[in-house]
C-alpha cells in the first residue's frame, strides 16, 4: 500500500513550457484534490474530483486542467509554464471526503524559469 | 466568506512548556474542522479533527462555536513536535478545505 505517489519530486522549466504532474493513490479512494503551498499563503485549492469522470475547479484553476479518467490517477497539466507557478504541489486523496480526513502525496517542487 | 485565520507565523516555546496553536474560522454553517501537521522535509499529515474527539501525540482541540475557534493545544511540548501545522476548515458539501497560512512550532530545548 503505497497511499498517494506524486512524480516527480523537483522539476525546473522554462517559461512556457507544458508539463504534466503525475498523482497515483492505491487506496480505492474516491475524492482526490490538487493544492499549491505557497509561503505566507498556506495550501490553495487548484481542481479536485469527486469519482472518475468527474472534476472541478477549485481557487486557484488558472493555467491548470486535469482528468480523472481512473480512479487511481489524478495528473496536473500546467499549459503554458510561468513564473507564477513557481511552487510546492501536492496531491491529496480521501475515502469519503474532505469529512474523513486527507491523505497527502510527499509533493512537487516547481520552479519555473 | 469562509476563512480560516492562523495569527501567529511562528511560535517558539521551550521543551516542557505548554503549547497553544491559534486558530479562528469564519463560516456561516457548521463547520468541520481539522489540524494537519507537517514536519521537516515530509508531507503533510492528519493530526486531528474536532468530530472525533481524539487526541494525538498528546495535542487536543477543542472547537468553540461562540468563539469560532479551534485552538490546538499540548500541555507540555517536546523537540519532535517541531513542525509546520495548518489548521483546515471543511465547507459542509464542498468536498473541499480552506486551510490556514499555517504556523511553524519550534520547541528548543
Amino acid at each position: 500500500n503505497a497511499g498517494v505517489t506524486q512524480t516527480p519530486k523537483f522539476q525546473v522549466l522554462k517559461t512556457g513550457q507544458s508539463m504534466t504532474l503525475q498523482c497515483a493513490q492505491d487506496m480505492n479512494h474516491e475524492y482526490m484534490s490538487w493544492y499549491r503551498q505557497d509561503p505566507g499563503m498556506g495550501l490553495r485549492l487548484i481542481h479536485y474530483s469527486v469519482g472518475a469522470g468527474i472534476t472541478d475547479q477549485g481557487e486557484v484553476p488558472n493555467g491548470y486542467n486535469v482528468s480523472r479518467s481512473t480512479t487511481e490517477d489524478f495528473p496536473l497539466r500546467l499549459l503554458s509554464a510561468a513564473p507564477s507557478q513557481t511552487s510546492v504541489y501536492f496531491c491529496a486523496s480521501s475515502y469519503k471526503g474532505e469529512r474523513d480526513g486527507y491523505t497527502f502525496g510527499s509533493g512537487t517542487r516547481l520552479t519555473v524559469v | 466568506a469562509q476563512r480560516v485565520t492562523q495569527p501567529e507565523k511562528l511560535l517558539s516555546v521551550f521543551k516542557g512548556a505548554p503549547v497553544e496553536l491559534k486558530c479562528n474560522y469564519s463560516y456561516s454553517g457548521s463547520p468541520e474542522l481539522f489540524w494537519y501537521v507537517q514536519y521537516s522535509r515530509q508531507r503533510l499529515q492528519l493530526l486531528l479533527r474536532h468530530i472525533s474527539r481524539e487526541s494525538i501525540k498528546g495535542f487536543t482541540a477543542d472547537l468553540n462555536k461562540g468563539e469560532t475557534s479551534f485552538h490546538l493545544k499540548k500541555p507540555f511540548a517536546q523537540e519532535e513536535d517541531s513542525a509546520m501545522y495548518y489548521c483546515a476548515l471543511s465547507a459542509s458539501g464542498t468536498y473541499k478545505y480552506i486551510f490556514g497560512t499555517g504556523t511553524r512550532l519550534k520547541v528548543l530545548a
